[in-house]
């Protein structure tokens, strides 16, 4: 059973582009979070997806931010207009429906904005 | 808002010794998490604690839980150099949201 798995696992943007990020959850499960790791700093909370819904974006930054986890494929996070205090490890976790306090966490996508 | 810190933010101890990592969280949770986090990778569970008075062990960690003083440690037995890596606790807020300490960067030294 393959883990979580999120692409690419490095990502080097210029100011000013676009980045995405994309992470498959574990099979079975239904539920997806988005966390993010400044440099020597813990994971921060930023958004809770089930299929097609936004459940919790109380992390998500309010502008070029944004988040899916369609009826087919991966969960998307997307950040427009790249900016260098974007640099970061993002991490995609993601739970089964029952038992959802279970959180498996993907490898994890560094982004590098130059 | 629920905040998790933790203590020590840096460790450096010797092989051989015994050393205590502390969790604190401000507000009422059902759960609390161990993870460790090798350079450059991912997190890698070791603990889940649900209740009061909860004790985990896995080889030369143990993990407990004291949800009236909401106060977890992780304590570290004859440490081996293996066990350098940054030790997060997080707490569940909620049903799903995970908020975590800041993290504690664990070296050991031969």
């Amino acid at each position: 059973n393959a883990g979580v798995m999120q692409n690419p696992r490095h990502l080097v943007r210029r100011r000013g582009q676009e980045a995405r990020l994309r992470c498959s959850p574990m099979k079975g499960h239904s539920h997806v979070y988005w966390y993010r790791q400044l440099p020597e700093e813990g994971l921060k909370f930023m958004v809770y997806l089930q299929k097609e819904n936004i459940i919790d974006e109380s992390g998500m930054p309010k502008e070029r931010f944004s988040a899916e986890f369609p009826k087919e494929g991966p969960s998307i996070l997307r950040i427009q207009q790249v900016v260098r205090g974007d640099s970061a490890a993002y991490f995609c976790a993601s739970s089964p429906p029952v038992r959802s306090y279970e959180q498996y966490f993907g490898p994890g996508t560094r982004l590098t904005v130059t | 808002e629920l905040k998790v810190e933790q203590n020590p933010l840096f460790l450096s101890m010797q092989e051989g010794k015994n050393y205590t990592i502390y969790c604190n969280y401000s507000t009422t949770s059902d759960r609390l998490y161990w993870y460790r986090q090798d350079p450059g990778k991912s997190l890698e569970s070791l603990f889940v604690l649900l209740s009061n008075g909860a004790v985990k062990q896995e080889g030369r960690l143990m993990a407990s839980l004291d949800t009236k003083a909401r106060l977890s440690t992780l304590h570290i037995t004859a440490a081996v150099h293996d066990l350098s890596a940054t030790y997060f606790c997080a707490v569940l807020q909620g049903a799903q949201k995970l908020v975590f300490g800041q993290g504690t960067r664990l070296t050991i030294n031969p």
